[in-house]
């Protein structure tokens, strides 16, 4: 099946500081792509998704591009607040037509002022 | 706005007890889903549902067991349990269009 691969963390930042968080994937076509958030405490939001190749997702000043040539999905920020301090997952469809999504692993972020 | 609830988020437990655990969502998905989610192991699925009456087991369905009556809610059961079920347990409700959208959590702790 599909598979996906995150940085692992904790990532240490400096509010205002930019933020990359990496994610590539292994995948059979071209599926569609997500970014999820995971405050402390709470369940999995979604942060923004992509659904074709060279798409950008964004929210929230977050942004991901679909890149099939180097099979990237990775999430940027621009600066960063202490309040984005969480865990942050990258997932995409387990196999083509099936719905089940795999996730990475999570890398943590950690925001300090 | 999709909802997703969860009947508790902290829930403390003795082993042997049968644990029932409840999701609830209002956006009429067909496919359902329960997870864990322990320290250094991220999300593993347990069971899953894309229907009324159907369910295929997951990644680590061992000690668990599912119901679906009704398309909004989807429930985890634990027959017997035992403290290496003690975990944080996510629900989610799929879209059509893949994303998934999560419950706020259940934290139970078995003692």
């Amino acid at each position: 099946g599909n598979s996906v691969t995150q940085m692992e963390g904790p990532v240490t930042l400096s509010e205002e500081a930019f933020l990359t968080i990496n994610c590539t994937y292994t995948a059979t076509g071209y599926p569609s792509l997500f970014w999820y958030v995971q405050y402390p405490g709470e369940g999995l939001q979604l942060l923004l998704k992509a659904t074709k190749a060279d798409d950008k997702g964004s929210n929230k000043g977050f942004e991901a591009t679909y890149r099939k040539e180097t099979t990237s999905f990775h999430l940027e920020k621009g600066s960063v607040q202490v309040s984005d301090s969480a865990v942050y997952f990258c997932a995409l469809p387990l196999y083509s037509g099936y719905s089940t999504l795999t996730f990475g692993k999570g890398t943590m972020l950690l925001v300090s002022p | 706005d999709v909802k997703v609830t969860q009947s508790s988020r902290y829930l403390v437990k003795r082993t042997g007890e049968k644990v029932f655990l409840e999701c609830v969502q209002d956006m009429d998905h067909e496919n359902m889903f329960w997870y864990r989610q322990d320290p250094g192991l991220g999300l593993r699925l347990i069971y899953f549902s894309y229907d009324v009456k159907m369910k295929e087991k997951g990644d680590i369905p061992e000690g668990y067991s599912v119901s679906r009556e009704k398309k909004e809610r989807f429930s985890l059961i634990l027959e017997s349990a035992s403290t290496n079920q003690t975990s944080m347990y996510l629900c989610a409700s799929q879209a059509p269009s893949y994303e998934q959208y999560f419950g706020p959590g259940t934290r139970l702790t078995v003692t």
